[in-house]
């Protein structure tokens, strides 16, 4: 599986859009980027994934660039309850594990 | 159920002992996976189940640990003979099959069990 690049700490503002870059310059073809959170010590979080379209769902928006290598996930008005460690995954169908990197702590401050 | 389960939430075991953890897959789906945290940020993958075969065991350590998936009953995952670097929090996550080429189906993740080897 490809492997991600994404800083190690992020801050936002409270109510402000946090953006959260990820690299994933070896994805296949048929490797989807997913993103998912992990708040304290909980489960990770599924947050959303896409493959080559921009997504959006009720958590997130996910921009992937066109040449795929690489996205950002977008809240777009952070809470003070986002604060989690965001990980950006890329790999491909249901039965395969997921390769997690050191992630994105993002702080969202008042 | 519509949630992945797991227990205990807690394990405190002296080191030697044995620990045995359960998962309870989302109901429906196929593919289940073992993930070991050991530091904060740091995952590793153990083995997954398709159903209760081993799908893929290329992460689990070939020595005290081993795993079963076994019709209507949880997931189990047990260490014989603990080690102190087998302190971790343990997750389990589980996915559906994937019935359309291409698609993918997204992992779900358990609240973990806290292992604790004194």
């Amino acid at each position: 599986d490809a492997k991600t690049t994404q800083p190690p700490s992020m801050d936002c503002a409270e109510g402000r859009a946090a953006n959260l870059p990820c690299n994933h310059s070896t994805i296949s073809g048929n490797e989807y980027v997913y993103w998912y959170r992990q708040i304290h010590s909980q489960g990770p979080q599924y947050i959303i994934h896409g493959l080559k379209n921009n997504e959006t769902n009720e958590m997130a928006s996910l921009i992937i660039t066109e040449d795929r290598k690489s996205s950002t996930l977008v809240l777009p008005h952070a809470t003070l309850r986002d604060t989690a460690v965001y990980y950006c995954i890329v790999g491909h169908w249901a039965g395969n594990m997921l390769t997690f990197g050191g992630g994105t702590r993002l702080m969202v401050k008042p | 159920g519509e949630e992945v389960a797991q227990t205990p939430k807690h394990l405190v075991r002296g080191e030697g002992q044995k620990a045995k953890l359960y998962c309870a897959p989302i109901k429906g789906h196929s593919y289940v996976f073992w993930y070991q945290q050991v530091l904060k940020n740091e995952f590793k993958f153990l083995i997954s189940f398709q159903n209760e075969n081993v799908f893929d065991e290329t992460g689990m350590p070939k020595e005290r640990f081993s795993a079963k998936c076994l019709p209507n009953s949880p997931c189990s995952l047990e260490i014989q003979a603990t080690k102190l670097e087998d302190s971790a929090v343990y997750f389990c996550a589980s996915s559906q099959l994937s019935r359309l080429a291409g698609r993918t189906d997204t992992q779900y993740f358990g609240p973990g069990t806290r292992l604790t080897v004194l």
